[in-house]
């Protein structure tokens, strides 16, 4: 089946950068998109980037653009996201999820179980 | 960015009832429209897709409808693994997906 597990919770100061995994299985990884979609606490859900795994092209909401790097190693079928310059207002559950957009972003079909980020000094 | 506005923003209501939920896109999104479900502590899970297409697996008293601007989720008998936050999210135009504010079902 399907599964996308991420890696384990992150405290990080004010500036610093955190890096989060997401590890795919179950299913032809060149063949789907993978998103990263951010949730403050209580609060909704943020959509953050999407990367294509076959040729590594990804883009990013607007507001992320200087600040966030989504990567692909696709010998391990792993997805990463890296935040830069974190700050309070960065302190959210981070979710991966699986994207049936090959050119864009599109539908979000098996997601992650989630890392929660906290940024505090 | 394509605006989306969901109603009620929270809604109260017992098992076994019908309930409505209503997604509006800022512009017309024709019928590029999902919806999610997600429970305290979980991670969304897809619904519906293409504004009315069951994902595998969702139970059938889950329907969407709409097209345009004007979208609905409904649920009818209600079940009480059903009380949970409904989030839509639109991919006509992206990036970026953008989703609505969501909706908290609570049980009345």
């Amino acid at each position: 089946q399907v599964q996308l597990v991420q890696s384990g919770v992150e405290v990080k100061k004010p500036g610093a950068s955190v890096k989060v995994s997401c590890k795919t299985s179950g299913y032809t990884f060149v063949n789907y998109g993978v998103s990263w979609v951010r949730q403050a606490p209580g609060q909704g859900l943020e959509w953050m980037g999407w990367i294509r795994p076959s040729n590594g092209h990804a883009n990013y909401r607007y507001k992320f653009e200087d600040r966030l790097t989504i990567t692909v190693d696709t010998s391990t079928r792993t997805v990463y996201m890296e935040l830069r310059s974190l700050r309070s207002d960065d302190t959210a559950v981070y979710y991966c999820a699986r994207d049936l957009g090959l050119v864009s972003t599109v539908t979000l079909d098996s997601w992650g179980q989630g890392t929660l980020v906290t940024v505090s000094s | 960015d394509i605006q989306m506005t969901q109603s009620p923003s929270s809604l109260a209501a017992s098992v076994g009832d019908r309930v409505t939920i209503t997604c509006r896109a800022g512009l017309s999104i024709g019928s590029h429209l999902n919806w999610y479900q997600q429970k305290p502590g979980r991670a969304p899970q897809l619904l519906i897709y293409d504004a009315s297409t069951l994902q595998s697996g969702v139970p059938s008293r889950f329907s969407g409808s709409g097209s345009g601007t004007d979208f609905t989720l409904t649920i009818t008998s209600l079940q009480p693994e059903d009380f949970a936050t409904y989030y839509c999210q639109q991919s006509h135009v992206t990036p970026p997906l953008t989703f609505g504010q969501g909706t908290r079902l609570e049980i009345k």
